[in-house]
């Protein structure tokens, strides 16, 4: 089955460290995109790549780092700048063209 | 920026009743796509509507859009507990590509 794979599902940050949350697809999809959700809000975008060995800064990408060296993986490194990282990570992707984005399950971050 | 706004923020409902939820969005679209989150989950389509479509149909659901009112709706006709999830607006993002920005979402719990 095709799909998107984020994870841990659940990851401690200590103060002063870097984490990264992975995200793979085997859906064949150019686009990838990394979102962030708070509690009872909608979805904020960090990064996005639209093509392999491009990315771009999406709406809230201080304190985030990504790479897109392959088609199938887009990780995304939460740094130690990021000062309030407590939230849920959400992984997309889609083919070019206006498609749906098709989403993994989540990385939930918290501070130890 | 956040460009769609859901209407109710909550709704509870029986089940068996219809449910409405209602977007409003600020600048031109030429689609819009509503998406669905099970509590802990990543979010999964449910329709794209474009914009010269002024209604669409997906099974108990039907979208409907106005695009001189900005605003979009989504009904759910006949509930059933398994509904029970946040909903989403989203369009195209105002940076261009195939980027989404997502409203803030209508928490839906239909009760037995």
């Amino acid at each position: 089955d095709g799909g998107i794979t984020q994870s841990p599902k659940y990851l401690f940050r200590k103060e002063g460290q870097n984490v990264t949350l992975s995200c793979e697809q085997n859906l064949n999809h150019d686009a990838m995109y990394w979102y962030r959700q708070d509690p009872g809000q909608g979805l904020r975008l960090i990064y996005y790549s639209q093509i392999v060995n491009d990315f771009q800064k999406g709406d809230i990408a201080e304190g985030y780092s990504v790479s897109r060296e392959k088609k199938e993986s887009f990780p995304l490194t939460v740094t130690s700048a990021q000062k309030n990282p407590t939230a849920f990570y959400l992984c997309a992707s889609n083919p070019q063209g206006v498609q749906p984005q098709h989403f993994g399950d989540g990385t939930r971050l918290s501070i130890l | 920026s956040q460009q769609g706004e859901e209407d109710p923020q909550a709704l509870s409902i029986q089940e068996g009743e219809n449910a409405t939820m209602n977007c409003s969005y600020k600048t031109s679209i030429n689609n819009l796509q509503w998406y669905r989150q099970n509590s802990g989950r990543g979010l999964v389509h449910l329709i794209l509507i474009r914009s010269n479509e002024r209604e669409k149909h997906s099974g108990r659901l039907r979208v409907t859009l106005d695009t001189s009112k900005k605003s979009s709706s989504l009904l759910i006709t006949a509930s059933r507990a398994a509904d029970t999830a946040s909903y989403f607006c989203a369009t195209p993002h105002t940076g261009g590509g195939n980027k989404l920005t997502f409203g803030t979402g209508t928490q839906l719990k239909v009760e037995l």
